[in-house]
């Protein structure tokens, strides 16, 4: 089994200030990690993935997040952050593995930046 | 073309009515999906084909049928659908660990 867990439901945090959004995984064996906006009434647009490599990822509109195996966490970070980046933000696991097409979300967390 | 289509944005249907939804994608991916999302909430995997093969059903109802004509296209056909049915309904391809999804139909069942 695969799951995600997003422990926040809303994140507030002042225009220019650091945006953090917290993800940890449960995983067998390899993880795929993703990160994935939504505004209202829209698709989900993909922010950033880890698959393999370096554990600092480097996505779309300033944002990244760090792989650590250890804490099997994927945080979201953005240094900077803007009121246009207020949205409902999901992080996503499926494991390796060929055949295994399964994507898991976790519940969500709605950001909000106050300007 | 990196993008999947989805037909139409919104509609909205009567509980007796037939419609069909549509997503299609040009990038060559071979596994599609389905997803039904709530308000604020996460997506719920509905159907997952592979090599234009049903994989994956989660259990849903009959009165959704997922049919896949061919490699770029997905469609959902509709019929005697509830109101708690009315949601944004997601697609999505995959190939190599990237999905890619539409921007959704949004379906209202009155």
């Amino acid at each position: 089994a695969q799951s995600v867990a997003q422990p926040e439901d809303q994140v507030n945090v002042a225009e220019g200030n650091p945006l953090t959004v917290k993800c940890t995984y449960s995983v067998s064996g390899n993880p795929y990690l993703f990160w994935y906006v939504q505004y209202p009434n829209r698709g989900l647009q993909f922010l950033l993935k880890y698959i393999t490599g370096d554990n600092l990822v480097k996505g779309s509109y300033g944002f990244e997040a760090e792989f650590n195996k250890s804490q099997t966490s994927f945080h979201l970070k953005k240094p900077s952050a803007l009121v246009s980046d207020s949205a409902l933000y999901f992080c996503a696991v499926r494991s390796f593995g060929y055949g295994n097409n399964r994507l898991a979300f976790g519940k969500g967390n709605q950001v909000v930046v106050i300007p | 073309d990196t993008e999947v289509t989805q037909t139409p944005k919104h509609l909205v249907m009567g509980m007796t009515n037939k419609k069909s939804l549509k997503c299609e994608q040009h990038m060559g991916h071979r596994a599609m999906y389905w997803y039904k999302q709530k308000a604020k909430k996460p997506p719920e995997l509905m159907f997952v084909y592979s090599y234009e093969k049903l994989s994956i059903n989660e259990s849903v109802p009959s009165r959704f049928s997922p049919e896949c004509p061919n490699s770029s296209l997905l469609n959902l056909h509709l019929h005697a659908l509830q109101p708690e049915d009315s949601a944004l309904y997601l697609c999505a391809s995959s190939q190599r660990g990237g999905y890619t999804f539409g921007s959704g139909t949004r379906l209202t069942v009155v």
